[in-house]
């Protein structure tokens, strides 16, 4: 059973506009999430994370919220640019444990 | 320059030959991971050290062996590769004794054939 799921596959999104990506969970006591970002042939990058005691955290273009009623986090990228074309995993994580990721969103920036 | 050193970066291996992806990360951390990526699947941990000595299973262990006898090196043995071992796995670190809370670093990538 999927603790943490990315429901898109893939995403398409026009240059200069809005993407969002977003990611649901199923274990409430789960309490850091964070967004990696994947270009082919390289290891995930940090981008962007938040604790549970928030409910948004923004850096730069980037933008995480979380809805802890709701198991749900998104990311938005505004405005999008075509060097973010890329896989994004979430990954949510409690305690001392790992991470858990899901499946990823491959985002598509279109000219 | 901080990073996170995955070898080798592609092996092809046949069934039975035992092998061993190596990792070392300069930057002292103490949690140390590693994952598997699949099609379809995203990420799934196999394996993670909170310090040396210290190492314990994650969602996928089974067919893999690890060891953390120092700090910087975390090595993912595969005693008897199997097929279903193709895979890209990557390693990964982060500071603090509760890794999650940190940010992860990623090596670059070993990508494993087994036939």
């Amino acid at each position: 059973d999927q603790q943490v799921k990315q429901n898109s596959p893939s995403l398409s999104v026009q240059e200069g506009r809005i993407s969002i990506l977003n990611c649901d969970y199923t274990n409430s006591m789960f309490d850091y999430f964070l967004w990696y970002k994947k270009y082919p042939a390289e290891g995930p990058t940090f981008l962007i994370s938040i604790s549970s005691i928030k409910d948004k955290n923004e850096d730069g273009r980037f933008t995480v919220f979380l809805n802890k009623s709701a198991k749900h986090l998104s990311l938005h990228i505004v405005p999008s640019q075509p060097g973010d074309s890329a896989v994004y995993f979430c990954a949510v994580g409690g305690g001392a444990d790992g991470l858990t990721f899901g499946k990823g969103t491959h985002l598509i920036i279109q000219p | 320059e901080a990073q996170v050193t995955q070898n080798p970066r592609y092996l092809i291996t046949v069934t039975g030959k035992k092998l061993t992806v190596t990792c070392s990360q300069n930057m002292n951390h103490e949690y140390m991971s590693w994952y598997r990526q699949d099609p379809g699947l995203g990420l799934r941990q196999i394996y993670y050290s909170m310090n040396v000595e210290v190492t314990d299973k994650g969602d996928v262990p089974e067919g893999y062996k690890v060891s953390r006898k120092e700090k910087r090196n975390f090595p993912l043995i595969l005693e008897s590769p199997s097929p279903n071992q193709t895979s890209l796995y990557f390693c990964a670190s982060s500071s603090g004794t509760s890794g999650i809370m940190e940010t992860q670093y990623f090596g670059p990538g070993t990508r494993l054939l087994v036939l």
